[in-house]
């Protein structure tokens, strides 16, 4: 079945470590992105990318940096996980066609950094 | 930016009751989708409807571009149908979509 692939589904950080957050769609869209999801302050986005080989920030990059290298992987690191990071994060996928073309989600990925 | 305002916050329902879930917006779009986040996490697309009407089952949905609302009906609501539905709409000048602070449904047998 066609969609994004999020790892790992959940994990325990020590503050301080370095963590890479997987995402792999294989729809072949163009546009994809990073959400966070907090308790009482909804969907934030943290990076997106327009199409391989750019990216650009959200409302809350500050501690997060992505990359795109190819069309199908958008992987999020945190350099050094503080607290504050614990969320559940969402990468989310679309065919951007100007302001058109619906965004899909993945199943998230629960962070918790200690 | 865009704002994207949803009513009602919260929802309680006895099975089998139908409801009416309201997307308002500040500004023209051309890219509003409806999601439901189950009690599990996962966020379901219900429907892209930048206009119109689109109908699945026992959910259909009505955007008004040009009044700047959109509607989501549930009708015969089943315990499945719990969690919290939220509206999105695109923020071209962002690259984003913004959303809603969603409408927490319970359905209780």
């Amino acid at each position: 079945i066609a969609g994004i692939t999020q790892a790992p589904t959940s994990q325990i950080l020590a503050a301080g470590r370095r963590m890479t957050l997987r995402c792999t769609q294989d729809m072949r869209h163009n546009a994809m992105y990073w959400y966070r999801q907090d308790l009482g302050l909804g969907l934030r986005l943290i990076h997106y990318s327009n199409t391989a080989g750019t990216t650009g920030k959200g409302e809350v990059p500050d501690g997060y940096s992505v990359s795109r290298a190819n069309t199908d992987d958008f992987p999020l690191t945190l350099a050094s996980a503080v607290p504050s990071q614990t969320s559940v994060y969402f990468c989310a996928s679309r065919e951007d066609r100007g302001n058109t073309g619906e965004l899909f989600f993945g199943e998230g990925s629960r962070l918790t950094v200690l | 930016g865009i704002q994207v305002e949803q009513s009602p916050p919260d929802l309680i329902l006895q099975e089998g009751a139908n409801s009416t879930l309201r997307c308002n917006f500040s500004d023209s779009v051309n890219n509003l989708q409806w999601f439901h986040q189950n009690p599990w996490g996962q966020l379901i697309n219900l429907f892209y409807i930048p206009s119109g009407t689109k109908q699945n089952g026992r959910l259909s949905a009505t955007t008004v571009a040009t009044e700047r609302y959109s509607l989501l009906y549930i009708s015969s609501s089943q315990t499945t149908d719990s969690g919290v539905y939220f509206c999105a709409v695109f923020s071209g000048g962002y690259n984003k979509l913004i959303f809603g602070a969603g409408t927490r449904l319970a359905v209780h047998p």
